[in-house]
């Protein structure tokens, strides 16, 4: 089945310096990719959805230079968080979907941000 | 606006019990309907779909979910649960779409709790 591989699981960053997480679709072409953040005990909330080779296109509220999207093959996207603070702290999570993504999407396992 | 309402923030059921959770939609035209699972600190895992064939969907892990359109209710349920299956468990919609991409939209999730 669809797999999609998510990194790093957790990382801790002093506050003012930037943080990549990687999202990988393994098996199959992601043609869209989905970022969402995710507060304890929460739902997830969507951040941005990007496609191939496009800019991402965000969600009301969330900070297109704080949170840089790149899509740039259809088995990679990331997501950098820009002068990380506190307050940015959460669980972020990544999910895919191929040609057809009516049909479902897999998501990674999430990256647990720290920023101290 | 689509939504999707999960009832129940938090259910507890015994070990061999019937697992009942609600979720409900707001369109007028069916959407897609899904419903997953997430462990604590990891992604999301797809329990099952509805995608407008069967209105009764089987899934894995015993869990199964009928489309009631009368109802606009998607509700999810095992004859007897187990105690792996405390989790927490996310409803999700992608609403009919004029244009854009396919987005999931989350209910706030239901905390599954299973006792001896």
């Amino acid at each position: 089945g669809a797999v999609v591989s998510q990194h790093p699981s957790r990382v801790i960053c002093k506050s003012g310096t930037s943080v990549k997480i990687e999202c990988r679709s393994l098996d199959f072409q992601a043609t869209t990719m989905f970022w969402y953040r995710q507060f304890p005990k929460q739902s997830l909330m969507l951040m941005a959805t990007s496609n191939e080779g496009s800019k991402a296109t965000y969600e009301q509220g969330v900070e297109k230079d704080k949170f840089l999207i790149n899509h740039a093959s259809l088995t990679l996207s990331t997501l950098t968080v820009t002068s990380a603070h506190p307050e940015d702290s959460s669980f972020y999570i990544c999910s895919a979907s191929g040609w057809g993504g009516i049909y479902g999407y897999t998501f990674g396992s999430g990256t647990r941000l720290t920023v101290v | 606006a689509q939504s999707v309402t999960q009832l129940g923030s938090h259910v507890s059921v015994s070990e061999g019990a019937l697992v009942l959770l609600r979720c409900n939609y707001s369109s007028s035209v069916p959407p897609y309907l899904f419903w997953y699972v997430q462990y604590p600190n990891q992604g999301l895992q797809l329990l099952l779909k509805y995608t407008s064939a069967a209105t009764l969907v089987k899934g894995i892990n015993g869990f199964e979910a009928e489309f009631k359109k009368s109802e606009t209710s998607f509700h999810l349920t095992k004859p007897s649960a187990h105690m792996s299956d405390a989790a927490e468990y996310f409803c999700a919609v992608i609403p009919p779409i004029s244009g854009g991409y396919n987005k999931l939209i989350f209910g706030a999730g239901t905390r599954l709790a299973v006792h001896p």
